[in-house]
């Protein structure tokens, strides 16, 4: 059972534009969603994470939209740049103690953007 | 040193050889945590560490898959009798906090491992 279902697969944005990557969670008990960003053959990196409490969050050119009613989130990426071409994942955890001690992660978005 | 690392890079195994693999973590982090990712997929939990103590196992995949962290530092992952399907990346990941305390997750580059 796949508990963060992740999309697109694949995204391709003008420089420039804005990227757009959605999750949608089943597990009511998720209460962390945190966004890394991984390049070839390196590991995974910590964008930005929300918790439920709040609907958006801002770090620069990152946002987080959260929806805690729909269990969905998604990630906008303003002003994209071909520096963010990279393969992006949203993840979820239960911070209460129920569940894994580790992420469960979607399955990756792979972001390109043109020049 | 400054972050997670990982070795070796690459590993190649013949079907049936056992396999160790090596996870440094960043110094004073107390929680570590090993995920496999097989090519195209997201990260997939296996274990977690908090110090020397081993608290979730929960996503190993079978009882070929053994992971240690015996002074509460560096870690292995044994896997004994590798098969085709053992064929992923390897992450290594530590953060400062015990249990669940994001973020502050950081994850080494990996091992590539290929069961031929």
């Amino acid at each position: 059972q796949q508990q963060v279902k992740q999309s697109p697969q694949s995204l391709i944005v003008q420089k420039g534009g804005i990227s757009i990557i959605n999750c949608a969670y089943e597990n009511t008990a998720f209460d962390y969603f945190p966004w890394y960003q991984q390049f070839p053959g390196k590991g995974p990196a910590l964008l930005i994470a929300i918790r439920p409490d709040v609907s958006e969050k801002k770090e620069g050119r990152f946002t987080i939209s959260f929806n805690k009613s729909a269990k969905q989130f998604s990630l906008h990426i303003m002003d994209s740049q071909p520096g963010d071409s990279a393969t992006y994942f949203c993840a979820a955890i239960e911070g209460s103690g129920g569940g894994a001690d580790g992420l469960t992660f979607g399955k990756g978005t792979h972001l390109i953007i043109q020049p | 040193g400054a972050g997670v690392s990982q070795s070796p890079r690459y590993k190649v195994a013949k079907r049936g050889q056992d396999v160790a693999l090596r996870c440094d973590p960043i110094s004073g982090h107390v929680s570590l945590f090993w995920y496999q990712q097989a090519l195209g997929q997201g990260p997939e939990f296996l274990t977690y560490f908090q110090n020397e103590a081993q608290l979730d196992k929960s996503g190993l995949p079978s009882d070929r898959f053994f992971a240690e962290r015996p002074e509460g530092s560096v870690s292995t992952l044994k896997i004994q009798r590798t098969q085709q399907e053992d064929s992923a990346v390897y992450l290594c990941a530590s953060s400062l906090g015990g249990g669940r305390s994001h973020p502050g997750y950081t994850f080494g580059s990996g091992t590539r491992l290929t069961v031929v």
